[in-house]
């Protein structure tokens, strides 16, 4: 079964730095997505990426967020400077195609802002 | 604005028996309705989705059942197994210059053994 990897698998850090979640998504995928999932609560979309550049992002998807797709095959979600309410499980996530409802999620990262 | 939201938190079933997880939505507009399951400590699973121009489809063990009249949508899971305990989640999705996914609450099932 195709297999979305993402590290690390638990993120510590401190209020104000910077963090890098990368995400290896199944190879000749071309869409790309990040939701979060606040503890308890649902999964919420984003951003997605297409073609080397964003194709929609949601409100959470402020200047503090950025994607890359820097080498080809990962996938990274940078927050410049973190806040108490980034805490959350982070998926990467792509489909087999464009309008391809099967989207396969990586584990998450669990982001701890402290 | 548009919502896609569950009516119960948790359901408990017997094991082997049938179980039943709703979802409502409010927007009219979406293409496909999607079932999504998260067992504890992983990232939601796909289990099955339907078209809106459709009002039932089944897959193994699962069936999901559309009522565009009420904006209803609901999982049916037969012959539970300790492995479906999970939390579960619908989601929407408009697959026309939008293919982002719009989740629900989750409902927390847990089988009994």
């Amino acid at each position: 079964e195709p297999e979305v990897t993402q590290t690390p698998s638990h993120q510590v850090t401190q209020m104000g730095q910077e963090v890098i979640l990368r995400c290896v998504p199944i190879s000749n995928h071309l869409y790309f997505y990040w939701y979060r999932q606040i503890l308890g609560q649902k999964v919420e979309f984003l951003v997605s990426f297409y073609n080397n550049e964003i194709s929609e992002k949601s409100e959470i998807f402020d200047d503090q967020f950025s994607v890359e797709r820097p080498d080809g095959s990962n996938f990274t979600l940078k927050i410049r400077s973190t806040k108490l309410e980034d805490s959350a499980m982070y998926f990467c996530a792509s489909p087999l195609a464009a309008f391809n409802n099967e989207q396969f999620f990586g584990p998450g990262t669990r982001l701890t802002v402290l | 604005g548009e919502s896609v939201g569950l009516h119960l938190p948790t359901l408990s079933v017997q094991e082997g028996d049938n179980s039943i997880i709703n979802c409502a939505y409010s927007n009219s507009a979406s293409d496909y309705f999607i079932w999504y399951k998260q067992e504890s400590g992983k990232g939601p699973q796909f289990i099955i989705d339907i078209r809106s121009n459709m009002d039932k489809r089944q897959g193994q063990r699962v069936t999901v059942l559309l009522n565009k009249t009420v904006k209803h949508l609901s999982l049916q899971i037969a012959a539970t197994q300790p492995g479906d305990s999970a939390v579960y989640f619908c989601a929407e999705l408009r697959s026309f210059g939008n293919e982002k996914l719009t989740f629900g609450t989750g409902t927390r099932l847990t089988i009994i053994p």
